[in-house]
């Protein structure tokens, strides 16, 4: 099955920097790469997804670059701010994401702003 | 956001004691998933649904069993609660391949 490996576990920056999660993944058919956030106390939600077709895709200060041939990709939060401040999780689907295939979730990445 | 609803939020319970955590939801989605969130731990798939016909065991579904009642709600049951299943649970939907998974807002489960 798949296995999604994250990294770091926890990663504390400086207001302003940037910040960078890695994930690599086992299964050579996934196809699609969601990344979602999860403030202290409340449900992950999505904040960005890339599929297999592209290598890079850009929402504002975030941005998610996809690497098939080295099965990882990575999460990127340019100019951070506290608000950023939350857990991330990285996913792939097992086995590509056809019908019915469900998510696996990497570790978790807890992130740190300093203001 | 209501649309995917878990009853109870939080709950206390003893070792031994069969329990049921609730989801509905009313996205219209036929796939409907449980995970368990350990403190520190990323998400563990328990169970996951893709219609009301079909149940499929996850990665961790030892001690659990689930109930597809309907296309808008999916239980998950504790037969024999153990402290170890002290966690937070969350019940997740989505729609076709390629799509966002929609979650619960979680329940919190203690075992003493």
């Amino acid at each position: 099955g798949e296995n999604v490996e994250q990294h770091p576990s926890t990663l504390s920056v400086q207001e302003g920097d940037s910040a960078v999660i890695k994930c690599t993944y086992s299964d050579s058919a996934s196809n699609y790469f969601p990344w979602y956030k999860q403030e202290l106390g409340k449900r992950p939600q999505l904040i960005i997804d890339i599929r297999s077709n592209v290598g890079e895709k850009k929402d504002q200060r975030i941005a998610v670059t996809l690497n098939k041939t080295a099965k990882h990709f990575s999460l990127h939060i340019t100019e951070t701010q506290p608000e950023d401040s939350a857990v991330y999780f990285c996913a792939a689907p097992r086995g590509g994401d056809n019908a019915g295939n469900m998510l696996t979730f990497g570790g978790g990445t807890r992130l740190m702003v300093k203001p | 956001d209501a649309d995917v609803t878990q009853t109870p939020r939080n709950r206390i319970t003893k070792t031994g004691k069969r329990i049921m955590l609730e989801c509905s939801q009313t996205k219209g989605h036929d796939r409907m998933y449980w995970y368990r969130q350990d403190p520190g731990l990323g998400l563990q798939l328990i169970y996951y649904s893709f219609d009301v016909k079909d149940i499929n065991k996850g990665e961790i579904s030892d001690g659990y069993s689930v109930s597809r009642q309907a296309q808008a709600k999916f239980s998950l049951s504790l037969e024999s609660a153990i402290p170890n299943q002290t966690a937070l649970y969350f019940c997740a939907t989505r729609g076709t391949a390629g799509t966002e998974a929609f979650f619960g807002q979680g329940t919190r489960l203690t075992v003493v």
